[in-house]
């Protein structure tokens, strides 16, 4: 299969906590990257962390990345009912993006 | 960040005709885009690699003499789904990168629904 796998598959959590989401990759990669999905839209690329990297933030985002495990994790802290949408990860090798199984988040006022 | 534009957003068309839809990279140039589907509530898979001026190269599984893909110059890319059938409806978004290692910048997809 091309897609990697993503954990856990659909989080359900209320205002102001941290979500949590991790990924698994199968191939080597150049730099893997995060994305948002809304219901039936586009993507909305968040971060990207580069194979030499292990930790990056943006805002209220944290990722970490250890190759050796080939896997990643996404932290949202503070959430928001805003935050609600689907969340995949993408293994980037050579340009070709390989996305993971992806994270359903609901977060409720 | 970049902009790429897809078009159209949806289209509904009739089983046995043949669509296609345009993927535009709006302010850069970009050598390789990609073209996915996306079924409902699953990941995007994707299906073909585009690459400017040569044939594209198809994932394992994808027919390239139904998924036609022409990316004729650095800015525009098209995928035709010919002889489209119901099974076809999908989600199809294209992406845009500027070369490997960066970010990519994706369309927001074509919904289609063959009935």
């Amino acid at each position: 299969s091309q897609q990697g796998e993503e954990d856990p598959q659909a989080l359900s959590i209320q205002e102001g906590e941290n979500a949590t989401m991790n990924c698994s990759y199968k191939t080597s990669i150049n730099n893997l990257q995060w994305y948002r999905q809304n219901s039936g839209r586009g993507l909305v690329h968040l971060i990207l962390i580069r194979s030499n990297e292990r930790e990056k933030h943006s805002g209220r985002l944290r990722v970490t990345l250890d190759t050796s495990k080939k896997s990643s994790s996404l932290l949202i802290t503070a959430s928001r009912a805003a935050d609600t949408a689907s969340y995949f990860c993408a293994s980037d090798s050579w340009g070709k993006l390989q996305f993971g199984a992806g994270t359903q988040v609901v977060v409720t006022p | 960040g970049a902009v790429v534009s897809q078009h159209p957003s949806w289209v509904i068309c009739k089983s046995g005709t043949s669509v296609k839809i345009e993927c535009r990279s709006l302010d850069f140039q970009a050598t390789t885009m990609f073209w996915y589907r996306q079924f409902p509530k699953q990941s995007l898979m994707l299906m073909a690699t585009s690459n400017e001026g040569s044939k594209a190269t198809y994932e394992q599984g994808v027919e390239k003499d139904k998924f036609l893909i022409n990316h004729a110059s650095l800015t525009l890319s098209t995928l035709t789904v010919t002889s489209a059938h119901p099974e076809d409806s999908s989600f199809y978004i294209c992406s845009a990168s500027g070369g490997p290692g960066t970010e990519a910048f994706f369309g927001q997809g074509t919904r289609l629904t063959v009935v």
